[in-house]
């Protein structure tokens, strides 16, 4: 079965860190181009970044709002992308997903995301 | 950044009437060198990740009820449900992968009336 399964999340402090995980099954994780996309409560979809194959040198690119702050990586030995948060504000506070980037000859949508995993920033 | 604009915000509709979500981005999706429109259609109910629904503008992903349907290309692009069906109330979000960041609709959700 082709899953995505994030861990990683809970409370922590404003200007507090953070790390979470997204473990991939049933497809070929190396070639793959993962994304992070995050929902406040009640709230649309906002996308965070990604991070591309080893074909492309894992290339990674931030949305303005965590530029700077968080960075993606992965471990294809793994099957596992990360995320850390550093520097954590209030309105980071949101369930986050790792998302997989399709592709069939082109790029054609985000097709296989985890359940999501829950961070809240509080004091 | 790609703004993508959906309307209308909500929809109240009667089993088996037709849903109509509309969606603008404010440049072209598409890609001249293949001629397919970077926009997609997900669905996302309560408590759920979204699912993909739509791809290239037009494509159905598999497994997905041929009573979705979706067109439009450039900047202007539409999901249709063609019957309404209980298990279809739901948010809907379009989204721009033609390039970085990737930008969402702000969703449409759709009930029964």
């Amino acid at each position: 079965e082709v899953q995505l399964v994030e861990s990683g999340g809970g409370l922590v402090q404003p200007g507090g860190s953070l790390t979470l995980s997204c473990a991939a099954s049933g497809f070929t994780f190396s070639d793959s181009a993962i994304h992070w996309v995050r929902q406040a409560s009640g709230t649309g979809l906002e996308w965070v970044g990604r991070i591309k194959s080893k074909a492309s040198n894992y290339a990674t690119v931030y949305a303005a709002s965590v530029k700077g702050r968080f960075i993606i990586s992965r471990d294809d030995s793994k099957n596992t992308a990360f995320l850390q948060m550093n520097t954590l504000k209030t309105e980071d506070t949101a369930v986050y997903f790792c998302t997989r980037l399709a592709y069939n000859s082109t790029w054609y949508g985000l097709d296989v995301w985890g359940q999501g995993t829950t961070v809240t920033v509080s004091s | 950044d790609i703004v993508m604009t959906q309307s209308p915000d909500s929809l109240a509709l009667s089993l088996g009437e037709r849903a109509t979500i509309n969606c603008k981005s404010s440049q072209s999706v598409l890609y001249t060198s293949n001629n397919k429109n970077y926009l997609a259609w997900y669905q996302q109910k309560p408590g759920q990740p979204p699912k993909l629904l739509i791809y290239w503008a037009s494509t159905r992903e598999s497994g997905v009820p041929d009573r979705f349907s979706g067109s439009g290309s450039g900047t202007d692009f539409t999901l249709t449900i063609s019957s309404l069906q209980a298990e279809d109330v739901a948010v809907y979000y379009c989204q721009q992968f033609y390039t970085t960041p990737l930008t969402f609709g702000g969703g449409t959700k759709v009930e029964l009336k």
